[in-house]
Order: structure tokens, then sequence, then C-alpha cells
């Protein structure tokens, strides 16, 4: 079955704590994308990868750092998190840039 | 400011009853996407639109792009409790040419 895996489903942590959300698909799609979604804003791009190794910013970086050593991952890294880090966090994958993005299920993120 | 703006950002309709969602940039669209969202989960796309004037339909589901291309619009005919949910348009080339960028999105609940 065609997915995007995302881990953990549901995170409390505490200011500070470094952490990983994990983002893996099977679809072999080069383009993959970090959104995190807070009410009123939609969802708001935080990171792209464009193929292997090759990563840019997208509209809210700030605070968050991204990876793209194999195809399939795309894991998001908050080095240090903040309470305005507290959101719902989605990762997707596509063939080509932007068409039809395919989703994870979310990461719930709470931030003390 | 959001690079693309919805409306309405909220709707309630009784089951049966048409509606429509409106998304509009002040910006050229050269590809417009519907997404829709369950409440918590993931998002799923539902149709792109490239061209000035296009229009798709998938079940009684009918999305338009006008003809200056700024402005898409979402048609439901005889609304269903199943087509609850948020329904979200995102674009690229809005703002910084290879970001994506959604808009804030219209929770619709359609009530038996």
């Amino acid at each position: 079955e065609a997915q995007v895996t995302q881990n953990p489903r549901y995170l409390i942590t505490v200011t500070g704590k470094k952490l990983t959300v994990t983002c893996s698909q099977n679809m072999n799609h080069e383009y993959m994308s970090w959104y995190r979604q807070d009410p009123g804003l939609g969802l708001r791009q935080i990171y792209y990868s464009m193929n292997v190794e090759v990563t840019d910013k997208g509209d809210v970086p700030e605070g968050y750092k991204v990876s793209r050593k194999e195809k399939r991952n795309f894991p998001l890294i908050l080095e240090s998190p903040s309470p305005n880090q507290t959101s719902l966090y989605f990762c997707a994958s596509s063939p080509v840039p932007w068409e039809t993005q395919y989703f994870g299920p979310g990461t719930r993120l709470l931030v003390l | 400011s959001q690079e693309l703006e919805q409306s309405p950002q909220s709707l309630i309709v009784q089951e049966g009853k048409n509606l429509t969602i409106n998304c509009t940039s002040s910006k050229t669209l050269y590809g417009l996407y519907w997404y829709k969202q369950k409440y918590g989960e993931g998002l799923i796309f539902l149709m792109m639109l490239q061209k000035g004037g296009e229009e798709k339909s998938h079940e009684k589901i009918t999305a338009k792009l006008d003809e200056k291309k700024q402005q898409s619009s979402l048609h439901i005919t005889a609304s269903q409790p199943s087509h609850a949910g948020i329904y979200l348009c995102g674009a690229d080339k809005v703002k910084d040419f290879n970001k994506f960028y959604f808009g804030s999105g219209t929770k619709l609940n359609v009530k038996p």
C-alpha cells in the first residue's frame, strides 16, 4: 500500500529537549515536504527536499532542521523546541513538484 | 498575511444543500490544488487545476479556475455528511517560486 508514515503520532516534551519526527514514504517519490498546521493559519511549509541531499527552506523554517540521506526518509529535527512550536505536523511526498502530494497522518506535538 | 485567501472560514449546511468555497490569490495561479482534511487527519488530494477556465469534477465536487487564474471555486452539490471536513486550496509560485502555500482552510459541517 502506498503510504507516508510519521512517528511518533503524539509527543509531549519540554522546552529545549531535542527531538526528531520521522517521515518515510514507500512510493519512490523525489519530492518531500514538512508542514505545520495551526488554527487560522492553514498549513505552512517548513522545509522541502527535491532529492537526496537536496533540501531548502519553506516559508517557516526557523527552529527546524531536516536531512535527506535516503530517498524514502525525511526526518524533521527540533534541536531546542520551544512552546511556539506546539503544532500539528505533516509530512508529504510527491513524484513531481507539488502535484498530488501524499500526506502522512500527522504528528501532534506539545512543547511545555 | 495569507498568499491564498479562502472564504468562508466555516460553513454549516443542511444535508442535500449545495455550497461553494472560494480561494483567491493576488497573483496568477500556475497550479491550484484542492485538498480535503478530515479533522485531525492527513490531507487527501482532490483536484488540480492549471488552465484558465478549467473545470474538473469528481463525484459531487466540482472545481473551477477562473479565466484570469486568480480565483478558484469548489462547489459541492447535494451535500452529504461524508463531505464534512476542512477544505484547503494550495498553490505554488504565488510568493517564492519553489515553495508551496496553502490557504487557511474552510471548515464544513453538514447537518443530517
